[in-house]
């Protein structure tokens, strides 16, 4: 397709559960961030790789987040043993290339809203 | 830490009215501010700015930068309904280990016909 690409749209899940939330870039893309949405807030800053390289994740809020992009086009964001507070939209963005550059901003996904019963 | 600020929080208007918003930051090693508009979904790219006191422009929004004074301003002149959304500003810190974003919290614009 076009644009990013996420999966599942919606998940709920009961607590303590395991999720994992798919993101498949734009094509071509080297860049794939993930973000954290709370509701009414601004997107706050989870991971980040360049190709299947990890350069990045001090945003993940515990250690039980984790990342992947073992082939450097699709990523997986998994959650284990989920809480009520990791309940949130989970947008993932990608870009064509390392840094920002005119006309290259990061395109975003339409996100995985989860909801932690 | 980086840090962006966008006021107003929320804004009710009509239609025909021109809003200005604004976006302040503090951030190391600032690269550029971009500007998204998020209607429910995905934000959508509106705007990037890395040079002071250049106007970016596309139809009726426009937006420009003082790197001096640390902040930015989103003008939307003829409002329509379908103008309403959350607009995030959003600032890009250049670091060793490539980029990311720190956004604000976003304004609330709603048009009202």
């Amino acid at each position: 397709g076009a644009g990013v690409s996420q999966s599942p749209r919606y998940k709920v899940a009961k607590r303590g559960q395991d999720v994992a939330l798919r993101c498949d870039p734009i094509s071509g893309h080297v860049s794939l961030f993930w973000y954290q949405q709370a509701l009414g807030q601004g997107p706050e800053f989870l991971t980040y790789f360049q190709n299947e390289a990890q350069l990045d994740k001090s945003g993940l809020p515990s250690d039980r987040f984790f990342a992947e992009r073992p082939e450097g086009s699709v990523s997986t964001l998994k959650i284990q043993r989920t809480q009520q507070e990791d309940s949130a939209v989970y947008l993932c963005a990608s870009s064509l290339a390392l840094y920002i550059r005119a006309g290259q901003p990061q395109h975003f996904g339409d996100g995985t809203r989860l909801s932690i019963l | 830490e980086d840090k962006v600020v966008q006021s107003p929080l929320s804004l009710v208007v009509h239609e025909g009215d021109t809003v200005t918003l604004n976006c302040s930051y503090e951030v190391t090693n600032f690269r550029s501010l971009l500007w998204y508009k998020q209607e429910k979904k995905a934000p959508t790219f509106l705007f990037m700015l890395t040079s002071s006191g250049i106007e970016k422009k596309s139809g009726r929004l426009s937006s420009i930068l003082d790197k001096k004074e640390l902040f930015s301003i989103l003008n939307i002149t003829a409002t329509q309904t379908g103008d309403s959304a959350v607009y995030l500003c959003a600032v890009e810190a250049q670091e060793t280990s490539g980029s990311r974003l720190t956004f604000g919290e976003g304004t609330q614009l709603t048009v009202n016909p």
